[in-house]
């Protein structure tokens, strides 16, 4: 069956770029839509964006001007780029999939195990 | 962009009923499918209903969901409550731009 996996540094510095990999198995990247999510520690889930394999992406507005999401299907890989991070950003994140059918969105069916990333000098 | 708004934590015996809401603060409920995730201390969310009210496959019918236009509400009815259920229920929706919000979740303890 189809298994993300989240990968990355767990360690990033303030003010630089938070760079994660979701690796997608067992089935195609291509035939779904991706999205990203974050959860700080004690706190709820924050939606960071969705990916379509086409390339394009959309993003929560409070982030869109640091946030980048990049697909790699060769690869079967999804990719999340966060710029000039705080503190604030200290969370697990996590790659999910996104259900789709008929022009309507209704959730994320598959998560993976997320990965935590901490900001500190 | 608006707001689900839940109650922080909710509480109950073994075999009873639980019912969380989920209140959009602009906007209809209806104008976009709620979804409702159960969370374990330490794992990640799974999903349990979508759509409003579709359990997942494998989710036990304990588990319902629904919405009500008349208070822009959703909620998640969790019956026959077991020591399992325990855990952190959020729910999500879209906004018109199809940009997810989560709510800020509930605790549900069985006691």
């Amino acid at each position: 069956q189809v298994q993300l996996q989240e990968s990355g540094p767990g360690l990033v510095k303030p003010s630089e770029t938070l760079s994660l990999t979701c690796t997608v198995s067992g089935g195609s990247i291509s035939r779904y839509y991706w999205s990203w999510s974050r959860q700080p520690a004690g706190k709820g889930l924050e939606w960071l964006g969705r990916l379509y394999t086409s390339g394009r992406a959309i993003y929560n507005s409070s982030l869109e001007s640091r946030v980048t999401m990049s697909v790699d299907a060769s690869k079967n890989q999804l990719s999340l780029r966060l710029t000039s991070v705080t503190a604030a950003d200290t969370a697990v994140y996590y790659c999910a999939r996104e259900m789709f059918d008929s022009g309507w969105y209704y959730g994320m069916d598959l998560w993976g195990q997320g990965t935590t990333v901490t900001v500190s000098s | 962009n608006f707001m689900l708004t839940q109650p922080h934590s909710v509480s109950e015996s073994p075999g009873k009923t639980v019912t969380i809401s989920c209140t959009r603060s602009s906007g209809s409920i209806g104008s976009n499918y709620v979804q409702w995730y159960q969370q374990r201390p330490g794992s990640a969310p799974t999903i349990v209903i979508y759509k409003d009210k579709i359990r997942l496959s494998g989710v036990p019918d304990r588990f319902s969901g629904s919405v009500d236009s008349s208070s822009n509400s959703a909620s998640l009815t969790i019956s026959g409550l077991k020591t399992d259920d325990e855990a952190d229920y959020y729910c999500q929706s879209y906004d018109s731009d199809t940009r997810g919000v989560f709510g800020g979740g509930t605790k549900v303890t069985v006691l």
